[in-house]
């Protein structure tokens, strides 16, 4: 199993260009999550989605959105973007279910916008 | 509200040491806690986690966490630190709502020195 995968790694956009993020899971869980982290904040929750078809806003949602067309997918756009969504983007997954299963991590995305 | 807090930014220990990795967190309900563990450059890796039950839990890696209801405590420990754990910690909460998503601190750096 690949486990959580992400695409691109890296990427440099200049403000005002759109890009979309992508992440795929192979472990049929129901639940994904975008996190952003940035330097002494820790991670913190973008979208987030408990199944196909469905999205939710997370603690800092603005400026992002989600797609979750399929169960293995989630995608996160930006529309047009900006010096402050510089940061390292990070998926992840859990079975869903019960309220306690630990999330699996992808490798992240190193955004940069100029 | 929910919140975790790690207190200090970075630890120090020799190799060979025990360490303490602190993490005090608040929610309302049962908490369901998770440690975390980020290598440069890679996505968080799963430890360990309390669910219920015995308030010393075991994870990988020879890691393991003391929960403490009454301190509102789950500080993860090591009997004998290694120069290949150090890393960033991450310790979180699950949040109160039927989603799975995880409240996650700041972050504490760990050295381990030879």
């Amino acid at each position: 199993n690949a486990g959580v995968t992400q695409t691109p790694k890296f990427r440099v956009l200049k403000t005002g260009q759109s890009m979309t993020l992508l992440c795929a899971q192979d472990m049929n869980h129901e639940y994904m999550y975008w996190y952003r982290q940035d330097p002494g904040m820790g991670l913190r929750l973008i979208h987030y989605s408990v199944g196909e078809g469905t999205t939710a806003k997370g603690e800092v949602p603005d400026g992002y959105n989600v797609s979750r067309l399929k169960k293995q997918n989630f995608l996160l756009g930006l529309e047009s973007a900006a010096p402050s969504q510089t940061s390292v983007y990070f998926c992840a997954s859990s079975r869903g279910g019960t309220h306690y299963n630990e999330q699996f991590f992808g490798p992240g995305t190193r955004l940069t916008v100029l | 509200a929910q919140s975790v807090a790690q207190p200090e930014d970075q630890v120090n220990v020799a190799e060979g040491n025990p360490l303490t990795v602190k993490c005090t967190y608040s929610v309302s309900g049962n908490p369901y806690l998770f440690w975390y563990v980020q290598y440069p450059n890679r996505g968080l890796q799963f430890l360990l986690k309390y669910i219920t039950g015995d308030n010393l839990v075991k994870g990988s890696y020879g890691f393991e966490a003391e929960f403490n209801k009454s301190q509102t405590s789950f500080h993860l420990k090591k009997p004998s630190a290694l120069v290949s754990d150090s890393a960033l910690y991450f310790c979180a909460v699950r949040d109160s709502s039927n989603t799975g998503k995880l409240i996650f601190g700041q972050g504490t750096t760990l050295q381990v020195k030879p």
